[in-house]
């Protein structure tokens, strides 16, 4: 168990740019989460899988970001059109479903990527 | 809307000293509560997981507690140690909101020699 692993762990890019992050949960986690944080605040959730499938998205989400699970294993987070106001961590997690659905578990944080917009 | 607010934003012990952190929520109905360590610029490690049903979890020199109807919990760090410097994030799992966590803003400790 090597834990969640997110790639790349910095990205800098300039305004208008495209960018696409990775997310490799620990293995046999069905379900996995994006977050995003910004400076000096917690977390704010963005979107959620279980396997393949996209369940929530939150508002934050906007029309530029995507999220897919194409087989239930590691996601990618994209953002279209970069902005100034995207530059934040953005934290990737996992857990089991397990048998009772899935609620009562910890969820695992990987290490995050740090994106700034220039 | 379930808010999650954290007390005090920052706090500053000697090193040896016994703390407590707070975090309070506004709607108790919760599936579990977790409490987490970030160290800058990183990720987040889980420290404990409450379950709704609980009243405590303790893992070596931590305890947290949960107050499910007031809607509090604490986070008790004995002994306290430099290595223990980092910011402490609570979020909760609310019932019938998704699966999201809901987090509060976090304390920042700094635990001086």
């Amino acid at each position: 168990d090597t834990g969640v692993s997110q790639n790349p762990r910095h990205k800098i890019t300039k305004r208008g740019q495209n960018v696409t992050f990775r997310c490799d949960p620990i293995s046999e986690h069905n379900r996995l989460y994006w977050y995003r944080q910004t400076l000096g605040q917690g977390p704010e959730f963005l979107t959620y899988f279980q396997n393949e499938a996209q369940l929530e998205k939150s508002r934050l989400l906007s029309d530029r970001f995507s999220a897919e699970r194409p087989k239930g294993s590691f996601s990618t987070l994209e953002i279209q059109r970069t902005e100034q106001g995207d530059s934040a961590m953005y934290l990737c997690a996992s857990t089991p479903q397990g048998s009772s659905g899935g609620n009562s578990y910890e969820q695992y944080f990987g290490p995050g990527t740090r994106l700034t917009v220039t | 809307k379930q808010e999650v607010t954290q007390i005090p934003a920052a706090l500053s012990v000697p090193e040896g000293e016994n703390l407590v952190l707070n975090c309070s929520f506004t709607d108790s109905a919760i599936y579990n509560l977790q409490w987490f360590r970030q160290d800058p610029g990183k990720g987040l490690t889980s420290l404990l997981l409450i379950q709704s049903s609980q009243r405590e979890q303790t893992s070596g020199r931590l305890n947290a507690s949960l107050d499910k109807s007031s809607g509090r919990s604490t986070l008790y760090i004995a002994a306290s140690q430099p290595g223990d410097s980092a910011t402490y994030l609570c979020a909760v799992r609310p019932r019938g909101g998704g699966n999201k966590l809901t987090f509060g803003t976090g304390t920042q400790l700094k635990v001086e020699l």
